[in-house]
């Protein structure tokens, strides 16, 4: 099956600066999507990317399919942005796949 | 998108009991899923809940320990049956939505965490 990386698995960031968090994937996705977890649980659904750029406020992705992978950047960093993001892909109507989530700190 | 609402919130359970997880959507879908998140890991899909048949589970998962029920489109519940200090997790019902080429655009429920004593 699709296998999916993301990277860097931990990052620590002080308020205020920028992140990018990557996500590699073995194969061709239809369905690519970045989801942040806060620390209570809860799961945000971002982004919903397979292709392209997107912008919402300080977040914004993009998808290369070509070259098979994602990124998700994050400008001046809040301490509410910390938490898990988790990119997710899968290829037609297969079940999306989880990446192991890169865990991200900001400090006041 | 879909608003779902998922209870228990949280809760402690002991060994050896069941615990049932509600998941309510606001509209209806066809498909619904049930994840598990063990601390401090990724997402693991334990099955599709059908309308109208049985789950579909994945590999790993079975009906004895993870029943599941599809009365209607909008509800599905969970059970986690005679439960070990390896079932506590979050537990996470989705629903999705129609992307590109058919693909589901999942929506989460807020979790259930579970702690097994």
């Amino acid at each position: 099956g699709i296998q999916v990386e993301q990277s860097p698995p931990d990052l620590i960031l002080q308020e205020g600066a920028n992140s990018t968090l990557r996500c590699n994937f073995s194969d061709s996705v239809n369905n690519l999507q970045w989801f942040h977890q806060n620390p209570w649980g809860q799961l945000i659904n971002l982004f919903y990317i397979p292709s392209g750029t997107k912008q919402n406020g300080r977040l914004s992705a993009t998808t290369v399919a070509t070259e098979r992978y994602s990124l998700l950047y994050i400008s001046s960093s809040q301490t509410t942005d910390s938490g898990v993001y988790f990119c997710a892909v899968a290829s037609g109507s297969e079940k999306l796949v989880f990446g192991k989530g890169t865990k991200l700190t900001v400090n006041p | 998108s879909a608003v779902i609402s998922q209870k228990p919130s949280r809760d402690i359970c002991q060994r050896g009991t069941s615990l049932t997880i509600q998941c309510q959507v606001d509209s209806q879908v066809t498909m619904m899923f049930w994840y598990r998140q063990q601390p401090g890991q990724s997402l693991t899909l334990i099955a599709t809940a059908n309308q109208g048949s049985e789950a579909t589970y994945e590999s790993g998962f079975v009906i004895d320990k993870f029943p599941i029920s599809r009365p209607n489109l909008t509800f599905s519940t969970l059970t986690v049956s005679n439960m070990s200090p390896e079932d506590s997790s979050i537990y996470l019902c989705s629903v999705g939505g129609v992307g590109f080429r058919g693909a589901n655009v999942l929506t989460f429920g807020a979790g259930s965490r579970l702690t097994v004593l």
